[in-house]
C-alpha cells in the first residue's frame, strides 16, 4: 500500500516564525520526494523537490529528508501572509513507471 | 513557453450527461497525468498517459470514466453518464517521464446539478 501521511492542520503560525511541514511515506524505497503549495482555487504548484539525505535549501524554503526514519520536511523561514496556502507532499513510490501520491496537504495560515 | 492547458476551467453538467475535459501538456512532454480533488481533499491519482497508450488506469473507476491521449491533440478524460459524486476539481500534469516532478494545469471545475 503506497502512502503519504501528512498532518491536515491547521497550522498556524505568526508572521515572521518558522513553519514547519512533515511528511511521513510507506515504502523505503522511493526515491524522490516534492512539495507542492495550492492556493484555495488554484493548482498545485511545485516548490520543492529534494532525492538525497539531509537538507536542500531554495530561497526561504528547506526540504530535509531523512529515508531512515521515512519522513520528509519543509520549513518556510520568514513565514508571510501570503505564505498561506495547503502544502502538498508527493513521493515517487519505486515500483516501475508509478505516479507521484500525494499526502492529503497541510493547512497552513500564517497570522499578521 | 506556455504550460499545461486545461479546458474549459468551468463545466456545469445534468446528471446523465456527458463530460469531456481536455489538456494539452507542456511542450515535449510526453506524460499526461489525471488526478481529481475533492474539497479539503488530497489529490487522488486517476489515470496515466504517453502517446496513444494507457500506461495505469488504476485510479479511475471502471465504469462510466475512460481516457485517451492520442498521436496528435489534447489529452481527453471523459466522463458518461454524470452523478452528483463525479462533481469535483481534475486536475492534469505533464513531464518528460524522467522525474523532477510534474507541471499541473489550472483545473476544470466540474459541477453535477
Amino acid at each position: 500500500q503506497k502512502e503519504v501521511e501528512q498532518n491536515s492542520g491547521p497550522l498556524s503560525v505568526p508572521e515572521g516564525a518558522i513553519a514547519s511541514l512533515n511528511c511521513t511515506y510507506s515504502d523505503r524505497g522511493s526515491q524522490s520526494f516534492f512539495w507542492y503549495r495550492q492556493y484555495s482555487g488554484k493548482s498545485p504548484e511545485l516548490i520543492m523537490s529534494i532525492y538525497s539525505n539531509g537538507d536542500k535549501e531554495d530561497g526561504r524554503f528547506t526540504a530535509q529528508l531523512n529515508k531512515a526514519s521515512q519522513y520528509v520536511s519543509l520549513f518556510i523561514r520568514d513565514s508571510q501572509p501570503s505564505d498561506s496556502a495547503t502544502y502538498l507532499c508527493a513521493v515517487n513510490f519505486p515500483s516501475g513507471n508509478t505516479p507521484l501520491v500525494f499526502g492529503k496537504g497541510t493547512r497552513l495560515s500564517v497570522i499578521a | 513557453n506556455a504550460g499545461v492547458m486545461q479546458n474549459p476551467r468551468h463545466l456545469v453538467r445534468r446528471r446523465g450527461q456527458e463530460a469531456r475535459l481536455r489538456c494539452s501538456p507542456v511542450k515535449g512532454h510526453s506524460h499526461v497525468y489525471w488526478y481529481r480533488q475533492l474539497p479539503e481533499e488530497g489529490l487522488k491519482f486517476m489515470v496515466y498517459l504517453q502517446k496513444e497508450n494507457i500506461i495505469d488506469e488504476s485510479g479511475m473507476p471502471k465504469e462510466r470514466f475512460s481516457a485517451e491521449f492520442p498521436k496528435e491533440g489534447p489529452s481527453i478524460l471523459r466522463i458518461q453518464q454524470v452523478v452528483r459524486g463525479d462533481s469535483a476539481a481534475y486536475f492534469c500534469a505533464s513531464d518528460t517521464g524522467q522525474g523532477g516532478g510534474y507541471t499541473f494545469g489550472s483545473g476544470t471545475r466540474l459541477t453535477v446539478v
